[in-house]
């Protein structure tokens, strides 16, 4: 149980293009998920909140108008980097929140955004 | 910021048991401790969770020191597959919700 799907896997795209990225959650319903984004070698940083129905919550520094966050369903949250340009090419991860019991995220299995 | 601080590497021998320390020392007392690790290219893996009672599952065992400001996660037979970086989190209030922050990690490479 609680598994998190992401698609695409791998997208490679020129610069100045949006590329979508689409977070699933499998087998529960999340009203809450996050994204986050990793360099090589560093650690995963969190960039939003994602809630159902509402506004997503940009950590400081996260530019909300180039990174939309969009969660129309209690299974589905998309990303889309608007666009884009080499320096935002990264790991972009997702997480689900499962409620049951301890409030535990699960996290997808990453999406890898390469920006020519 | 992240509230909690790991060594950042450590090695194991293959089919020793790995301990993997975290220091929590301003966890509050309705807080979990969290763990999950990252195999390299993957998002994070979830193993275990606990607030102040030991717990074990099938794949670590956890123990957290009585006064909640330390965590030892527990791989009993650690194996080559095993080598990735770990992961221990306290939640931080967001807006709405509490999210994670991550820190920097513990490194562990098991060795043949």
């Amino acid at each position: 149980g609680a598994v998190v799907s992401q698609h695409p896997s791998r997208v490679i795209c020129k610069s100045g293009t949006s590329v979508k990225i689409e977070c699933r959650s499998l087998d529960f319903q999340a009203t809450t998920m996050f994204w986050y984004r990793q360099f090589p070698k560093q650690s995963l940083m969190l960039m939003a909140t994602s809630n159902e129905g509402s506004k997503a919550t940009y950590e400081q520094g996260v530019e909300k108008d180039k990174f939309l966050i969009n969660h129309a369903s209690l299974t589905l949250s998309t990303l889309t980097v608007t666009s884009a340009h080499p320096e935002d090419s990264s790991f972009y991860i997702c997480s689900a929140l499962h409620r049951e019991g301890t409030d535990t995220q699960y996290f997808g299995p990453g999406t890898r955004l390469t920006v020519l | 910021d992240a509230k909690t601080t790991q060594p950042p590497s450590m090695d194991c021998a293959e089919g020793r048991a790995a301990n993997l320390p975290c220091n929590h020392s301003t966890i509050s007392g309705n807080e979990y401790v969290y763990w999950y690790r990252q195999i390299h290219s993957q998002g994070p893996q979830y193993i275990i969770h606990g607030l102040k009672n030991n717990e074990t599952n099938e794949m670590a065992s956890l123990i957290i020191t009585e006064d909640r400001k330390s965590s030892t996660l527990i791989l009993p037979h650690a194996t080559l597959r095993d080598t990735a970086v770990y992961y221990c989190i306290v939640r931080v209030a967001g807006s709405g919700t509490y999210k994670y922050i991550f820190g920097t990690g513990t490194r562990l490479k098991v060795l043949a």
